[in-house]
């Protein structure tokens, strides 16, 4: 167990729907990160946070947005679902945000767009 | 720009034989280097890391790997598999001196032990 909680574990949803995705980090994290992972794209970075604050960007689309509240938990908002949105979607957080940090991941959360 | 090469998708072995798995990596500077596993249907879990020092990096479950700067590699080895160890392997590397915090992760290698 990672210590790192994200819910819900499976989803199901229509296309043009909107789901919000819910990650809570280990305790004492600061950084929260959140991944897609499909089959054919592999891992793909969508975005980070620090402590509130938006601190990297990476593949994602202007469908898609976070935030990460005061008390450190964070929401991944996926609108307008395409059925290509259908992935494994994790959460990873760090002690901070330098890059010698290693991640720790969640169980993830499994979207099917249908 | 930072990047990373599993060459294999996957590796077969036999249980008690040893194992490694590929990295390679490319970067302007002085890389940080990571080793990640995924269990079926679990979240990434961390399992070596190299940032300095020591070329040789022990982790969790008796693996390590081995820093090589001059052929770009951090390959992970094992010296004696076990059906347990069957998972996806994700390489990750982070170049220090190219301004980004994020890591960029490999496709992954699947490693199949057989009994």
């Amino acid at each position: 167990d990672s210590g790192v909680t994200q819910t819900p574990k499976h989803l199901i949803t229509a296309t043009g729907q909107r789901v919000t995705l819910r990650c809570s980090p280990r305790s004492g994290d600061l950084s929260v990160y959140w991944y897609q992972q499909s089959l054919d794209q592999g891992l793909q970075f969508l975005i980070q946070y620090y402590n509130g604050e938006e601190r990297a960007k990476g593949n994602i689309l202007e469908r898609f947005s976070a935030q990460q509240f005061p008390d450190l938990h964070s929401e991944l908002n996926l609108s307008s679902l395409e059925l290509g949105d259908s992935a494994l979607y994790f959460c990873a957080s760090s002690v901070a945000s330098g890059g010698i940090y290693e991640q720790y991941f969640g169980p993830g959360t499994r979207l099917t767009v249908t | 720009a930072q990047s990373v090469a599993q060459p294999e998708d996957q590796v077969n072995v036999a249980e008690g034989n040893p194992l490694t798995v590929k990295c390679t990596y490319s970067v302007s500077g002085n890389p940080y280097l990571f080793w990640y596993v995924q269990y079926p249907n679990r979240g990434l879990q961390f399992l070596l890391k190299y940032i300095t020092g020591d070329n040789l990096v022990k982790g969790s479950y008796g693996f390590e790997a081995e820093f090589n700067k001059s052929q770009t590699s951090f390959h992970l080895k094992k010296p004696s598999a076990l059906v347990s160890d069957s998972a996806l392997y994700f390489c990750a590397v982070r170049d220090p001196s190219g301004g980004s915090y994020i890591p960029t992760f490999g496709r992954g290698t699947s490693l199949i032990v057989h009994p």
